[in-house]
């Protein structure tokens, strides 16, 4: 069981808008900390393209977007491509774990 | 900046499992970045393991705590994991990446070494 709940799966159409979520509670995301998220291209390290809830490392395309808001937050992914099609994880810190901690991961796929 | 994860890929049972990391292009005496471990199992999520500075400091994953030591040489511009008593449970893909100080994220990953856990 992740301290953070993502959905398991989401999918979406060539050209569509997907958002995945991320819950948590008032000992990670609801205080304060930032939330990051990591796409997992099959086979390979996880990558950044979200850190502190809504900056876009360079060379992340601009469809790429994050946001937070109470105890959650959501990385939303609009124009959908091929390409987008791998697991994101989100993650953040615990201050009663005293450690970072992730989200179980969304396996997005592209139809 | 680059991360390279070395070391046995395979690794008995009740023995001890041993990485090293070893960072390229930026320096690991750094005092913005943390140096941490994942894990990741076939098919499953991440989970952190720990992390260094270059003080030597540590903060362990409470869960492996009594396991784990991370240790690092600066000298070499590498950090290390050691992971005892070893289980079937502990087969994973291990990472080793850097840790932004400010906003505790990873921003640069190793490829990742898979660690099999089997007699």
């Amino acid at each position: 069981q992740s301290v953070l709940t993502q959905p398991p799966s989401l999918s979406g159409a060539p050209g569509q808008r997907v958002n995945i979520s991320c819950t948590g509670s008032i000992s990670n995301v609801g205080a304060g900390y930032g939330v990051h998220w990591y796409q997992q291209l099959p086979g390979t390290a996880p990558k950044v393209v979200i850190y502190g809830n809504s900056n876009r490392p360079s060379g992340v395309p601009d469809r790429f977007s994050g946001s937070k808001s109470g105890t959650s937050a959501s990385l939303a992914i609009t124009g959908l491509q091929a390409e987008d099609e791998a697991d994101y994880f989100c993650q953040s810190y615990d201050s009663s774990l005293s450690g970072v901690v992730f989200g179980g991961g969304t396996k997005l796929t592209v139809l | 900046v680059q991360l390279q994860e070395s070391g046995p890929g395979l690794v008995k049972p009740s023995q001890t499992l041993s990485l090293t990391c070893t960072v390229s292009g930026g320096s690991i005496s750094s005092v913005s970045y943390y140096w941490s471990w994942i894990r990741q199992p076939a098919g499953k999520g991440l989970e952190c393991i720990g992390r260094i500075y270059s003080s030597g400091s540590t903060m362990y994953n409470p869960s492996l705590k009594s396991r784990v030591t991370i240790s690092v040489d600066t000298s070499k511009n590498q950090f290390s994991l050691k992971l005892s008593s070893v289980t079937a449970a502990d087969t994973a893909v291990y990472y080793c990446a850097r840790v932004v100080v400010a906003g505790l994220f990873f921003d640069y990953w190793g490829q990742g070494a898979l660690v099999t856990v089997s007699s």
